[in-house]
């Protein structure tokens, strides 16, 4: 049981440049969700999906998209990358019945 | 808006003495709260919730309605406390939809 596998680990882009963080939790878990980690601000939601084919934005949702294919994978695209997107990004996942998140090992992003 | 606030972004304690982290938040509807903590090198995970009423690693928090707070707390701590800590609030129907505070840098001095 891998958990919540997040690829990759380190990540830098030039401004303008376009990539695809990818995330996958083999634990069939429904809902799943993205959250940058910035110094002083904490975690925020940039996007969550409930389930297959239905996803929904959160805080922080503008320069990012989104699909939910299946039910294993939910990847996280940067269409035009720009500095403010440098972070810490944080792919989880929620067991059902409950609102514990299991979270992946991160992804960090550099914007140059 | 703030709907989690975490006051203190740095907390130092020497081993062995107390440690209280605070959270306040703002819902006016019945709050699940969660700490989250993450060590050095280690990912995210789940410390405590409030509606499971347990200690972990010698933590407690009580959640507090009149005072809005889920202030963590833990009467010796330890060096391998040292981590960040996160106050995490699910509010509404939605789930999983999670706010976190900014977070709480704790550093236990041996």
């Amino acid at each position: 049981n891998a958990g919540v596998t997040q690829t990759p680990k380190f990540q830098v882009l030039k401004t303008g440049q376009s990539m695809t963080l990818q995330c996958a939790q083999d634990m069939n878990h429904e809902y799943m969700s993205w959250y940058r980690q910035d110094p002083g601000m904490g975690l925020r939601l940039i996007h969550y999906s409930v389930g297959a084919g239905i996803t929904d934005q959160g805080e922080v949702p503008n320069g990012y998209n989104v699909s939910r294919s299946t039910t294993e994978d939910f990847p996280l695209r940067l269409l035009s990358a720009a500095p403010s997107q440098t972070s810490v990004y944080f792919c989880a996942s929620i067991s059902p019945g409950a609102n514990v998140l299991t979270f992946g090992a991160g992804s960090r992003l550099t914007v140059l | 808006a703030q709907r989690v606030t975490q006051p203190e972004k740095l907390l130092s304690v020497f081993k062995g003495a107390p440690v209280e982290l605070k959270c306040n938040y703002s819902y006016s509807g019945s709050p699940e709260l969660f700490w989250y903590v993450q060590y050095s090198r280690q990912r995210l995970q789940l410390l405590l919730r409030h509606i499971s009423r347990e200690s972990i690693k010698g933590f407690t928090a009580d959640l507090n309605k009149g005072e809005t707070s889920f202030h963590l707390k833990k009467p010796f701590a330890q060096e391998e406390d040292s981590a960040m800590y996160y106050c995490a609030l699910h509010r509404g129907s939605t789930l999983g939809r999670l706010y976190f505070g900014r977070g709480t840098q704790l550093t236990v001095w041996p």
